[in-house]
């Protein structure tokens, strides 16, 4: 069975500061790999996705992550954080694209001035 | 473009009482996706409907759930009886067909909290 491990519940940085939410999954075969985020009362906005081909990927608000199948990893990064990326952030796998999305527990961000 | 619409936003209910939650897709949207997520964990997969048929319910607890999707629009989700591990934030998706590379859209979901 598939499953996600976000090890860090919660995070703070600095605004400005570069920001890196790890994230481990267990999967047989190749995964499909999502990361999401929520703000408080909102639902789950898709951040980037990887499905196959170059490892590091680019997504929405200056995000990126790179899969490491030798680590099992798929790590969020951002090289300088703002108070609005403030949220949850969840990392989820997927069996067949967004079909059988299983999600981690997630990190909360908090961004301090 | 509008989203996925859910109501209500929040409902207050005792254990045993029966409850309902309502989404709307978005337009043209094939599939539709009903999440549980509990507080301190992530959304949980409890149904998908491809139009107006089920492809996954296996982690719906069918002894209390129940959905439909008349049409292969609208689609609501029933808890009857609820008990006080129901509260948690029901959320709904949507997504333009079932294809891996079909972008899942959420609602801002029913938050339902059981006393």
């Amino acid at each position: 069975a598939q499953s996600v491990t976000q090890p860090d519940i919660h995070i703070t940085v600095s605004e400005g500061a570069s920001l890196e939410l790890r994230c481990n999954y267990s999967y047989g075969a190749t995964p499909y790999l999502f990361w999401y985020v929520q703000s408080p009362g909102q639902g789950l906005q898709l951040l980037l996705k990887y499905f196959s081909g170059d490892t590091l990927v680019q997504g929405i608000k200056g995000f990126e992550a790179e899969f490491k199948r030798s680590q099992s990893s798929f790590n969020l990064r951002k090289p300088s954080v703002h108070w609005s990326d403030a949220a949850e952030y969840f990392c989820a796998v997927g069996a067949r694209g967004y079909q059988k999305v299983t999600f981690g527990t997630g990190t909360k961000l908090q961004v301090i001035p | 473009e509008a989203g996925v619409a859910q109501s209500p936003r929040y409902k207050i209910i005792e254990k045993r009482q029966s409850v309902a939650f309502w989404c709307n897709p978005i337009s043209g949207h094939a599939t539709l996706y009903w999440y549980q997520q509990i507080l301190g964990q992530g959304p949980k997969l409890l149904i998908q409907f491809q139009n107006n048929g089920v492809v996954d319910d296996s982690q719906l607890p069918k002894d209390r759930f129940s959905a439909e999707r008349l049409k292969g629009v609208d689609s609501t989700l029933k808890i009857q009886p609820a008990k006080l591990e129901d509260s948690a934030v029901y959320l709904c998706a949507s997504s333009l067909g079932r294809g891996q590379d079909t972008e899942a859209f959420f609602g801002q979901g029913t938050r339902l909290t059981v006393v």
